[in-house]
């Protein structure tokens, strides 16, 4: 139990599907990311959300869109994605967006686009 | 700016020997230094983390960090491995001030143990 839960674990879709992945947070933090971990590259980062309030966007293509409803939530909704989008995403939280703070994720979830 | 580099894509140890995962990193900022363990198809695991107080700092199971400004390096080693600490290995570097932290990630590490 990693104190972030993410759901689904797996998830196949085809490029016109719409999904949504999401992940919950019990442990009173206040920051929110979402990570892409693809196969040899290191994380990269893709949202960061503080206080409900997203204050950072990596350039992310629209076909992903979050939503953070509460500090204990976030979505991340997806539609007409492409095979390259396949990867692990990964939700983290910390207490603050502070340089000292560690993440915490959660198991993420495996996409495969299709 | 800020850099971490793993120096090893891939370790192999036989079970019991000791454990070395090479890090170095570079930064503008007085850094901190996080090392995570990813087990397959699992999230990322705090391992240990430097935040400017001792050098050398204890972990979970068994790693320990040592933090050398002189070297910019922050290598992860444990005296005796075990069959479970088979994973993915990740430096991270943690550098700003206030909000404007950023986190950058290595590549990772891949640590086999034989028996």
């Amino acid at each position: 139990e990693t104190g972030v839960t993410q759901t689904p674990r797996h998830l196949v879709m085809g490029m016109t599907n719409k999904k949504s992945l999401k992940c919950e947070q019990h442990l009173g933090h206040n920051a929110m990311y979402w990570y892409k971990q693809s196969a040899k590259k290191p994380l990269e980062l893709m949202f960061v959300y503080s206080l409900e309030e997203r204050v950072e966007n990596n350039s992310v293509p629209s076909r992903f869109s979050p939503e953070c409803p509460n500090s204990s939530h976030l979505f991340l909704h997806l539609h007409t994605l492409q095979p390259e989008d396949s990867a692990l995403y990964l939700c983290a939280s910390s207490p603050d967006r502070g340089y000292n703070s560690p993440l915490h994720f959660g198991n993420g979830t495996r996409l495969t686009v299709t | 700016a800020q850099s971490v580099t793993q120096l090893d894509s891939h370790v192999s140890v036989s079970e019991g020997t000791p454990v070395l995962l090479r890090c170095n990193y570079s930064s503008s900022y007085s850094p901190s230094l996080f090392w995570y363990v990813q087990h397959p198809n699992k999230g990322l695991q705090l391992l240990l983390k430097y935040t400017s107080a001792a050098t050398l700092v204890k972990g979970i199971n068994g790693f320990e960090a040592e933090f050398k400004k002189s070297e910019t390096s922050f290598h992860l080693t444990k005296p005796s491995a075990h069959m479970s600490d088979a994973a993915e290995y990740l430096c991270v570097v943690s550098a700003g001030t206030g909000t404007a932290s950023k986190l950058t990630f290595g590549t990772g590490t891949r640590l086999q143990v034989t028996l």
